[in-house]
């Protein structure tokens, strides 16, 4: 059971490089989520997607790129990276509103 | 809209001590709560759940009743151990609304032998 698979788990940058975080889910789940997670900050959400095809703003988007082309995978893109982006960074799926999401181990990027 | 408020930790406990994580909330509708619980170094695991008022979501010896009337859904524990030590977070989601979730902040629990 593979669940939700993140990678890389662990990435250091510079600024003003550009990256992408890797999200792949095993369980046919219609729903996923990015989210950041800063000390004091809790989880906030990034971007989301409904389904294949379409995507959302969350409450800090600004700086992130996703697209959901199929139902398995979800990859958050950095385009310019910035010292402020530097976060943990959680995927995570669900089968429809109102379930338990699913969440990957992390991955944990600096930005220098 | 939807929020949720829990209590700020860190939590200090000892070993066998009775644990009480405070979680309240608003909804405009009627959601389904959660309670995740998030080991070092790891992603958030769901720890229990109740999808209407007066259910009781139960797992590893941790409970949290959904009382409407107070709007709440506090996680206990009879006997807390080392292993516990953790951050939990409580969350909502409305079924009949938006797929987002509401997570609160998180409550680190740390547990001393």
């Amino acid at each position: 059971n593979a669940g939700v698979t993140q990678t890389p788990k662990f990435q250091v940058l510079k600024t003003g490089q550009s990256m992408t975080l890797q999200c792949a889910q095993d369980m046919n789940h219609e729903y996923m989520s990015w989210y950041r997670q800063d000390p004091g900050m809790g989880l906030r959400l990034i971007h989301y997607s409904v389904g294949a095809g379409i995507t959302d703003q969350g409450e800090v988007p600004n700086g992130y790129n996703v697209s959901r082309s199929t139902t398995e995978d979800f990859p958050l893109r950095l385009l310019s990276a910035a010292p402020s982006q530097t976060s943990v960074y959680f995927c995570a799926s669900s089968d429809r509103a109102g379930q338990p999401q699913h969440f990957g181990d992390g991955t944990r990027l600096s930005i220098l | 809209g939807d929020s949720v408020t829990q209590m700020e930790g860190p939590v200090t406990l000892s070993e066998e001590a009775f644990l009480t994580i405070n979680c309240t909330y608003t909804a405009t509708g009627y959601p389904s709560l959660f309670w995740y619980v998030q080991y070092p170094g790891e992603g958030l695991q769901l720890l229990l759940k109740a999808t209407k008022a007066d259910d009781k979501g139960s797992n590893k010896g941790f409970e949290a009743t959904y009382r409407k009337e107070t709007t709440s859904f506090h996680l206990e524990k009879g006997s807390v151990q080392v292993s516990d030590s953790a951050v939990y977070f409580c969350a909502l989601s409305d079924s009949g609304g938006s797929y987002i979730p509401t997570f609160g902040r998180g409550t680190s629990l740390i547990v001393h032998p």
